[in-house]
C-alpha cells in the first residue's frame, strides 16, 4: 500500500506566484486534511474534508484553498505564496469522520520555501 | 478549548536507561490522547492511543503510556531506550465525541539517545 502521497517533496517559490501541493491516499479514508508544521509550534490545522465535496476550514486557512473532488485526492492551493507560508506541509487521512477513536495518518511531508 | 503542554523541548537518555516523555493535556470532557513520532524527514506516525478503559497503554516499538486523569497527564515511556528512537514525539488530544479537525497537537519533543 502506498498510503498517504505527497508531491512534490520540495518547492521554492517566490513570493506572488501560485502552486499547488498534491496529497493522496489509497486507503479509502473519508477524513483528509492539511497540517503545516512550524519550529516551536507543532503541526496546525489548515483545511480539512470529511468527504468528496465537502471542505471546511482549519485554524489557519488564510492564503489557502482546498478542493474535494474525489475521496483520494486532496490537492491544497496557494492562490499567492507569501514568506509566512515558508514551512512544512503534512496532508493526513482517516477513517470516519466524527467521534472516531482512530488516528492519523501521515504523508511524508512537503517542504516549501517561499522567498 | 483544547490544549496540550510538553513542557520539554529536548530529552536526553543514554541507551539502555529507561526514558520518559511528558505530556499533560487540558479538555472541558473526558480525553482521546495519543503518541506520534517523527523521524527525521519523514511524517508523523501513530506509536499509540489511550480511548477508554486501562490506564496503561501499550504500542509501538516497546513504548507504553500512563493515562493520569487526577494529574491530567500522558506521560510515554519506555524500559530500555535505542539510539533508533531518537526522533521528535509529539503529544495530541481531543475531547471525547469531537471529530479528527479537533485533535490538537504539542509543540513536540526531541528524544535524543545516545550510545
Amino acid at each position: 500500500n502506498a498510503g498517504v502521497t505527497q508531491t512534490p517533496k520540495f518547492q521554492v517559490l517566490k513570493t506572488g506566484q501560485s502552486m499547488t501541493l498534491q496529497c493522496a491516499q489509497d486507503m479509502n479514508h473519508e477524513y483528509m486534511s492539511w497540517y503545516r508544521q512550524d519550529p516551536g509550534m507543532g503541526l496546525r490545522l489548515i483545511h480539512y474534508s470529511v468527504g468528496a465535496g465537502i471542505t471546511d476550514q482549519g485554524e489557519v486557512p488564510n492564503g489557502y484553498n482546498v478542493s474535494r473532488s474525489t475521496t483520494e485526492d486532496f490537492p491544497l492551493r496557494l492562490l499567492s505564496a507569501a514568506p509566512s507560508q515558508t514551512s512544512v506541509y503534512f496532508c493526513a487521512s482517516s477513517y470516519f469522520p466524527d467521534r472516531a477513536t482512530g488516528e492519523l495518518f501521515f504523508g511524508e511531508g512537503s517542504r516549501l520555501t517561499v522567498l | 478549548a483544547q490544549s496540550v503542554a510538553q513542557p520539554e523541548d529536548q530529552v536526553n537518555v543514554a541507551e539502555g536507561n529507561p526514558l520518559t516523555v511528558k505530556c499533560t493535556y487540558s479538555v472541558s470532557g473526558n480525553p482521546y490522547l495519543f503518541w506520534y513520532v517523527q523521524y527525521p524527514n519523514r511524517g508523523l506516525q501513530f506509536l499509540l492511543k489511550y480511548i477508554t478503559g486501562d490506564n496503561l497503554v501499550k504500542g509501538s516499538y516497546g513504548f507504553e503510556a500512563e493515562f493520569n486523569k487526577s494529574q491530567t497527564s500522558f506521560h510515554l515511556k519506555k524500559p530500555s531506550a535505542l539510539v533508533s528512537d531518537s526522533a521528535l514525539y509529539f503529544c495530541a488530544v481531543r475531547d471525547k465525541g469531537t471529530g479528527f479537525q479537533k485533535l490538537v497537537f504539542g509543540t513536540g519533543t526531541r528524544l535524543l539517545v545516545s550510545p
